[in-house]
């Protein structure tokens, strides 16, 4: 199956720096999700991003498909941003994600 | 719309008991998916469902059993719970077997096994 790779595997950073988050991936996929895991549990839906780049406020996302890797931007963090980032893939049609372990991400005020 | 909704939110369960856990959408979409979390791990697939009236393994599928009860509902069962079923349990959902394939998720059920 389709191995999924995360770095780094944890961030410390102060309140209002930039991180870039990466996600290496062994095969094609048509379906690339980032998520972030709040401190409560919660899975909340960043971007689905097979291909190409998108913004959304404060973060962005870009992936290159012929590369295997997506990269995640978080600029002038704050403490909310706070949790476990995911990045998960499958290669289409109605297949399960196989996810990363994740980047875990701590935002000090 | 509500989304994904799971129940219950917390369970403890002994060893050798049974329990279902229970997923419902209602944003009309065809496929959906049980994944459990262990601690400092990413998810994995249980089982899935692409459309009504089929389902298939994922990669930890033993000691599971599903059922898809109609387009919104999609069950979880354990029939003699381990403690190596403890986890977090959670559903997914998505619109199309097309394009795009973006996946949903549920709050989450918190299983302990003792």
């Amino acid at each position: 199956g389709i191995q999924v790779e995360q770095s780094p595997p944890d961030l410390i950073l102060q309140e209002g720096a930039n991180s870039t988050l990466r996600c290496n991936f062994s095969d094609s996929v048509n379906n690339l999700q980032w998520f972030h895991q709040n401190p409560w549990g919660q899975l909340i839906n960043l971007f689905y991003i097979p291909s190409g780049t998108k913004q959304n406020g404060r973060l962005s996302a870009t992936t290159v498909a012929t590369e295997r890797y997506s990269l995640l931007y978080i600029s002038s963090s704050q403490t909310t941003d706070s949790g476990v980032y995911f990045c998960a893939v499958a290669p289409g049609g109605a297949d399960g994600l196989t996810f990363g372990k994740g980047t875990h991400l701590i935002i000090q005020p | 719309n509500a989304g994904v909704t799971q129940t219950p939110k917390f369970q403890v369960l002994k060893t050798g008991q049974s329990m279902t856990l229970q997923c419902a959408q209602d944003m009309n979409h065809n496929s959906m998916y049980w994944y459990r979390q262990d601690p400092g791990m990413g998810l994995r697939l249980i089982y899935y469902s692409a459309s009504e009236g089929t389902t298939d393994k994922g990669e930890v599928p033993n000691g599971y059993n599903v059922s898809r009860l109609n387009k919104r509902e999609f069950s979880l069962r354990l029939e003699s719970a381990a403690p190596s079923q403890t986890s977090v349990y959670f559903c997914a959902s998505q619109l199309y077997s097309l394009s795009p394939y973006e996946q949903y998720f549920g709050p989450g059920t918190r299983l302990t096994v003792t």
